[in-house]
């Protein structure tokens, strides 16, 4: 079985740039997370997705960062502009619903970003 | 609300020494607690999780936890440790909704 997959592994961008990140879930799994790791911290979430609905995004900084997972597969994070504060890794996870197995999540290898 | 506080930020320890890590956690209804891995420059892996049942946990590459209500505690623990597992391990809790909180990690540093 395929893990999450992310894509760029690494990206540096200046600051006001726009950058936007690519995560594929592993196969048949309904929910989609998006996590911000500053280095030091423990992974924080942005937001959570439900098929293609969201459940939860009240971490999300709107002004800047927006995502979506059309179809309810693949998923994009975009963060417009960039801000120093943005650096870090991204990390997508994925995990199977509707019974106890929703609490295991599956993390992808994660984007490390770094602004400049 | 939950929240997860890992008591120790590195802990070096000599090959084949058994290691703890501390995690408490709060949360004002049932929770259920997970401990992952972290390897240099890889994404988050399970090392097991308490959902019910027997308070003693066992997982992979011989870990092994305690969850204590009472405490309100999840301590990880290895009786004998190896130099591959050198990493960052993180605790985590999640409540309805599958949602998890992450700790701010335990670096682990084995050494020969």
């Amino acid at each position: 079985e395929a893990g999450v997959a992310q894509s760029p592994r690494y990206k540096i961008i200046e600051k006001r740039q726009s950058v936007a990140f690519w995560c594929n879930p592993i196969s048949g799994h309904a929910t989609l997370y998006w996590y911000q790791q500053i280095l030091g911290q423990g992974p924080k979430l942005l937001i959570q997705f439900q098929n293609n609905g969201v459940v939860d995004d009240s971490q999300l900084p709107k002004d800047r960062f927006s995502a979506e997972r059309l179809k309810g597969v693949d998923s994009t994070l975009k963060i417009q502009p960039a801000k120093l504060e943005d650096s870090a890794v991204y990390l997508c996870a994925s995990s199977p619903s509707g019974d106890s197995q929703s609490y295991e999540q599956y993390f992808g290898p994660g984007t490390r970003l770094t602004v400049t | 609300a939950q929240s997860v506080t890992q008591l120790d930020s590195q802990v070096p320890v000599f090959e084949e020494a058994p290691v703890e890590l501390r995690c408490n956690y709060s949360s004002s209804v049932s929770v259920y607690l997970f401990w992952y891995v972290q390897y240099p420059n890889q994404g988050l892996q399970l090392l097991l999780k308490y959902l019910s049942g027997s308070t003693l946990v066992k997982g992979i590459n011989g870990f092994e936890a305690e969850f204590n209500k009472s405490q309100t505690s999840f301590h990880l623990r290895k009786p004998s440790v190896h130099i591959s597992d050198t990493a960052e391990y993180f605790c985590a809790v999640s409540d309805v909704g599958y949602k998890l909180s992450f700790g701010a990690g335990t670096t682990v540093t084995v050494r020969a």
